[in-house]
């Protein structure tokens, strides 16, 4: 059950685009499409932003995207906002039946 | 509207229990996938354990015969049972929904921090 791999940090510029990698193995990644992604902010809980790596749940800006490649999803968000701040994790459903997280990116608006 | 609650948390000493009690509201626990997820202080979120709406239950290798994941459909609640706690348990407890059609985490309780020191 080892951690999905992250970018520490990633930064950009209001109205810019980033994007957020997340790696894992043919366990679980690569074995479903059940790839999700969360928002959090300081002292709060984490927010769904995507989920089966490319959904987004009601509510969530058009501005959040997912996408997958073989054992490597990434989350894009366009248009960057100072309120996107905010550390981002992804996590993936095991073909263990478990879950696994990534170690988290923190995103600065700069 | 659905809600997560979650409860119990503390300081414990190193080798002993705590139960969390997460109550749900605007959906039936029992119906549903429940999950709990925590994070260290400063950590990112490590997954811990579900249990499935038939009743089966998964753990993380790190708390496997430690924890014990339960539920209380007449008060519609989700617990944890965590027992010989260790410094490293130390973590924000989060109580999570799991939506069984995609099998991500839908909707989050605000956690309860469980504090393992002597």
């Amino acid at each position: 059950q080892s951690a999905l791999t992250q970018p520490a940090s990633v930064s950009g510029s209001p109205g810019q685009s980033i994007t957020i990698s997340c790696t894992g193995t043919s366990s679980d990644v690569g074995y479903y499409n059940y790839v999700s992604w969360y928002q959090q902010h300081p002292g709060e809980a984490p927010k769904l932003m995507i989920y089966d790596f490319s959904k987004r749940p009601s509510g969530v800006s058009n501005r959040f995207s997912g996408s997958k490649s073989g054992n490597t999803a990434s989350l894009t968000i366009s248009g960057l906002q100072a309120e996107d701040e905010a550390d981002y994790y992804c996590s993936s459903y095991t073909s263990s039946s478990t879950w696994v997280f990534g170690g988290g990116t923190k995103l600065t608006v700069l | 509207e659905v809600q997560l609650v979650e409860s119990g948390g503390g300081l414990i000493q190193p080798g002993g229990s705590l139960r969390l009690s997460c109550a749900a509201s605007g959906f039936t626990v029992n119906s549903n996938y429940m999950s709990w997820v925590r994070q260290a202080p400063g950590k990112g979120l490590e997954w811990v354990s579900v249990i499935y709406s038939g009743g089966g239950t998964y753990y993380a290798d790190s708390v496997r015969g430690r924890f014990t994941i339960s539920r209380d459909s007449s008060k519609n609640t989700l617990y944890l049972q965590m027992n010989s706690l260790r410094a490293e348990d130390t973590a924000v407890y989060y109580c999570a929904r799991v939506y069984s059609d995609y099998l991500n985490f839908d909707y989050w309780g605000q956690g309860t921090l469980v504090t393992v020191s002597s």
